[in-house]
C-alpha cells in the first residue's frame, strides 16, 4: 500500500519557471524525503525533512512540512530541462523501520 | 565508492518460467531492500533485511517469490512460476543500519533496477 499521494499526477512547465509538488500522507512519521527518477533509472534522494522541521533547502530545492496537515511541498526554482523527471515522496514511519512511497509526480520542463 | 549493482538490468521471460535477480548492495550498508516498481507507480516494499536477517517480508508473495541475502551482503531475488503481472521494475536499495538512538536519516541508495516483461 502507498501511502503518500502526490499531487499533481503530472506538471509541465517552461524552462525557468518553478515547479511545486505536493505529498500528503495519512499516519505518523519521523521523516519525510523525497526523491527523483529519471525515465529508466533508479531513484535518486534528493532531501530529508524530519517531523520536528518545517522547511529545509538545498541548492534550488525547498521542502515544506505541514505535520498538522499531513503534507509536504517540493519547490524546484528556476527549472532546468534536466529536472525532467518523476519526483516520489517517501514517508518514514515514526519507529523508523518502514519507508513508503507515493506515486508520484511526473515533471516536464520544456526548454 | 560504487553504487548498488543490480543484474540483469532487463529481463523477458515467458509466464511460468523462472527469474532471477541479483543485488551487490554499497560496502558497509548493512540493510538491503527490494522493491517492485508498476508501471506509473512508486515503489512498494518487497522485502528488508537487516544483514542476512528478513526482517519485513509481509509483503512478499511467498507463494512464487523468494529471498535470500547469504553472508549478509549480495542478495538474490527468484520468482517461480512467474505470471504476467510479475511485469515490473524490481529495485534495490541499502542504507547504513538504522541507528537504535539518536537521530535517524534512513536515506536509501537505490540500483538502476531490473526491468521484468512476462509475456
Amino acid at each position: 500500500s502507498q501511502q503518500g499521494e502526490e499531487d499533481p499526477q503530472a506538471l509541465s512547465i517552461q524552462e525557468g519557471e518553478n515547479a511545486t509538488m505536493n505529498c500528503s500522507y495519512k499516519t505518523s512519521i519521523n521523516n519525510l524525503q523525497w526523491y527523483r527518477q529519471n525515465s529508466g533509472r533508479g531513484l535518486v534522494h534528493l532531501i530529508l525533512i524530519r517531523s520536528n522541521e518545517r522547511e529545509k533547502h538545498s541548492g534550488r530545492l525547498r521542502v515544506t512540512l505541514d505535520t498538522s496537515k499531513k503534507s509536504s511541498s517540493l519547490l524546484i526554482t528556476a527549472s532546468r530541462a534536466a529536472d525532467t523527471a518523476s519526483y516520489f515522496c517517501a514517508t518514514r514511519n515514526e519507529y523508523g523501520n518502514k519507508l513508503v512511497f507515493g506515486a508520484g509526480t511526473i515533471l516536464r520542463v520544456k526548454s | 565508492e560504487a553504487g548498488v549493482v543490480q543484474s540483469p538490468r532487463y529481463k523477458i521471460i515467458e509466464k511460468k518460467q523462472p527469474v532471477a535477480f541479483w543485488c551487490n548492495p554499497i560496502s558497509g550498508h548493512n540493510t538491503l531492500y527490494w522493491y517492485r516498481q508498476n508501471l506509473g507507480q512508486g515503489p512498494e516494499l518487497l522485502i528488508r533485511y537487516e544483514n542476512e536477517e528478513a526482517v519485513d517480508d509481509s509483503q512478499l508473495p511467498k507463494d512464487r517469490f523468494s529471498a535470500e541475502r547469504l553472508k549478509g551482503v549480495d542478495s538474490t531475488l527468484k520468482i517461480q512460476p512467474a505470471e504476467l503481472g510479475d511485469s515490473a521494475v524490481y529495485l534495490c536499495a541499502s542504507s547504513p543500519s538504522l541507528p537504535r538512538t539518536g537521530p535517524n536519516t534512513g536515506e536509501l541508495f537505490f540500483g538502476e533496477g531490473s526491468r521484468l516483461t512476462v509475456l
